[in-house]
């Protein structure tokens, strides 16, 4: 069974400064891929940046990027610069290994999600 | 490009009735369609997804149940609702790949009086 934490039920931060979120795993998969998403109040799932268990370099999406950790299970999210439209809810995700026979195709567990709020 | 609409964005509904979500996806073919349900605050929880016409897996054992009548819409349906059954609703589709994201539909907030 696959799971993500993520600690900070809320972070503040003062706008234009970095912030990091952080995120955890536990799989026994090799091969999977880890997705944050954006959740602003409205509701709507935003799509932000992937890293693939495989993959050697961290992901980066704009201001967005990816401090990932294969030894320590981790793939905190890095926002640079912060803005006011930052505040939201952020998720992490993870996919199971694409095995086409495995009932796991495809499918996101998500963590419970941290609380960004960005400063004036 | 892909659309996903989700309707209706909002509904109230008593307890016991019956219950009919409809999601529909454009710009792609033979996408994986997902369910999810979220508590106030919380994670997404998975209920049912769908790699194809006629196929639905569920997740968490429920009142709810899904179906995929056509290749780009997905259904969530209930006989009779309860009053645990409130909640944000999520519909989401995927095409395979390993990097490929799920992207989300608006949603459905619905309230169970």
């Amino acid at each position: 069974a696959q799971k993500i934490t993520q600690t900070q039920p809320g972070m503040f931060v003062q706008e234009k400064e970095a912030v990091t979120l952080d995120c955890t795993y536990d799989t026994s998969d090799q091969s999977y891929g880890l997705f944050w998403y954006k959740q602003p109040s409205s509701g709507e799932m935003i799509f932000l940046i992937y890293q693939g268990s495989y993959d050697e370099q961290n992901a980066t999406e704009g201001r967005y990027s990816l401090n990932f950790q294969k030894a320590r299970k981790s793939a905190n999210l890095v926002i640079s610069a912060s803005q006011l439209g930052d505040s939201a809810m952020y998720f992490c995700a993870m996919r199971a290994s694409l095995n086409a026979g495995g009932t796991s195709y495809g499918k996101l567990t998500f963590g419970q999600g941290t609380i960004l709020t960005v400063h004036p | 490009s892909q659309t996903i609409h989700q309707w209706p964005a909002t509904l109230v509904q008593p307890v016991g009735s019956p219950l009919s979500l409809e999601c529909t996806v454009e710009g792609t073919s033979n996408p994986n369609l997902y369910w999810y349900r979220q508590a106030a605050g919380r994670g997404l929880q998975l209920l049912f997804y769908s790699v194809g016409i006629g196929q639905i897996s569920s997740e968490v054992p429920q009142n709810l149940s899904a179906s995929r009548p056509q290749d780009r819409q997905f259904i969530l349906s209930s006989k009779k609702l309860l009053l645990s059954d409130s909640g944000f609703y999520l519909c989401a589709w995927s095409v395979w790949g390993r990097n490929q994201p799920q992207h989300f539909g608006d949603g459905t907030r619905l309230s169970i009086l």
